[in-house]
């Protein structure tokens, strides 16, 4: 079966420090992976989807990147953290057929 | 934008059947309708999908009026383990272009009681 991970479960981070959230996926292969962001109280804003290795797409401009080494490896990073970061970070993958999504856990980032 | 629009709360009984409305009227004919929830700061899940037709599987049911312009999801025997926000989303089933994403509203929170 198909599982996703990822982490750390909740960080809290200085304004200006970097940023590496990482999500793996096991089971599957060729995967779409995506990047969600959801602030307190609202629905999931999408980041980043990516359809392949190295194949990253962005949805919004903002002061975070996302690359993916592996198939199965998807990676948020930051360079400088702005305090407009903090929120709920969700990987999700899903089929390549595109049906439904599968997410992690989430990562609860506090920028402070 | 979302697609679609569903009541921001509802409240049900413990062992009663919790049944969740969304509209979703500009629906294209190629679009299906998806049902995901999230449980408080966890990550959504998702519960069940379809086209035209009724669905039915181990968690839920889908009831997809006949001219697809709204649906309802039933929670049959709802627990206080249901409570969770509801999100209905419609999207093809596409790997091409903006097809890859999901457009999330705000969804309905639903307050299982005991």
């Amino acid at each position: 079966s198909q599982t996703i991970h990822q982490w750390p479960a909740t960080l809290v981070q200085p304004v200006g420090s970097p940023l590496s959230l990482e999500c793996t996926v096991e089971g599957t292969s060729n995967p779409n992976l995506y990047w969600y962001r959801q602030a307190a109280g609202r629905g999931l804003q999408l980041l980043f989807y990516s359809v392949g290795i190295g194949q990253i797409s962005s949805e919004v401009p903002q002061n975070l990147s996302a690359s993916r080494p592996q198939d199965r490896q998807f990676i948020l990073s930051s360079k400088k953290l702005l305090l407009s970061d903090s929120g709920f970070y969700l990987c999700a993958w899903s089929p390549r057929q595109n049906t439904e999504a599968f997410f992690g856990q989430g990562t609860r980032l506090t920028v402070v | 934008d979302a697609k679609t629009t569903q009541p921001p709360s509802m409240d049900c009984a413990e062992g009663r059947a919790a049944n969740l409305p969304c509209n979703h009227s500009t629906i294209s004919g190629n679009e299906y309708v998806y049902w995901y929830r999230q449980i408080h700061s966890q990550g959504p899940q998702y519960i069940i999908h379809g086209l035209k037709n009724n669905e039915t599987n181990e968690m839920a049911s889908l009831i997809i009026t006949e001219d697809r312009k709204s649906s309802t999801l039933i929670l049959p025997h709802a627990t206080l383990r249901d409570t969770a926000v509801y999100y209905c989303i419609v999207r093809v089933e596409s790997n091409a272009g903006n097809n890859r994403k999901l457009i999330w509203g705000l969804g309905t929170s639903l307050a299982v009681n005991p």
